[in-house]
């Protein structure tokens, strides 16, 4: 089975500052990835993707994530951080090739964005 | 075009009662899944289905049912509730394994 770490379970920044939330993967072969954020009482919502192609993946609201096959790796970046970006945020994949399309998620990571 | 619904939004349960959580999708998936959100935990899969008619059992199953005789609706049911078993419960659906689409959440706290 796939195994999703995320390290640091809180990330504080000031407005402004750069995001950077980590993300690793356990997987030889390397999966689908996924980032999705969850506002506070609401569901999960898809920041950005990694399905192949480019390394470098753009989402929405700033927010961009560089695939590093080397390292396993999926971190997720803002340039500038925003009150509006205080959420959870999950790094989930997905085992390219199977039929089932479950997901894999991280344990979460909570961002708090000072003023 | 409603996405993924969920119903019901709120409950509270007696230990040993028992509830069905229904998910709703208009989107014509294939796949559906139910999630358990607990903190610190991240997401963990409980049921899926990957078509109308069957149901697989994920990481977390014990204690919970599921059904898919529609294929826009997946039921999970709690035969005999635990306090283990309280959680927010998401429902999701996908076509494409590109994306999955969640639902608002169910709160459900046993007593």
């Amino acid at each position: 089975a796939q195994s999703v770490t995320q390290l640091g379970s809180h990330v504080s920044v000031s407005e402004g500052a750069l995001v950077l939330l980590r993300c690793n993967y356990s997987s030889s072969v390397p999966p689908y990835l996924f980032w999705y954020v969850q506002y506070p009482n609401q569901g999960l919502q898809l920041l950005l993707k990694y399905t192949s192609a480019a390394t470098l993946v753009k989402g929405i609201n700033g927010f961009e994530a560089e695939f590093k096959k080397s390292e396993t790796s999926f971190h997720l970046t803002k340039p500038s951080a925003h009150m509006s970006d205080a959420a959870e945020y999950f790094c989930a994949v997905s085992e390219r090739g199977s039929t089932l399309g479950r997901l894999y998620f991280g344990r979460g990571t909570q961002l708090t964005v000072w003023p | 075009n409603a996405g993924v619904t969920q119903t019901p939004k709120f409950r509270v349960l007696k230990t040993g009662q028992s509830m069905t959580l229904l998910c709703a999708q208009d989107m014509n998936h294939e796949y559906m899944y139910w999630y358990r959100q607990d903190p610190g935990m991240g997401l963990r899969l409980i049921h899926y289905s990957v078509g109308e008619g069957t149901t697989a059992k994920g990481e977390v199953p014990d204690g919970y049912n599921v059904s898919r005789l529609k294929k826009q609706n997946f039921l999970l049911g709690l035969e005999s509730a635990a306090p283990s078993q309280t959680s927010v419960y998401f429902c999701a659906s996908t076509q494409s394994f590109y994306e999955q689409y969640f639902g608002p959440g169910t709160r459900l706290t046993v007593t």
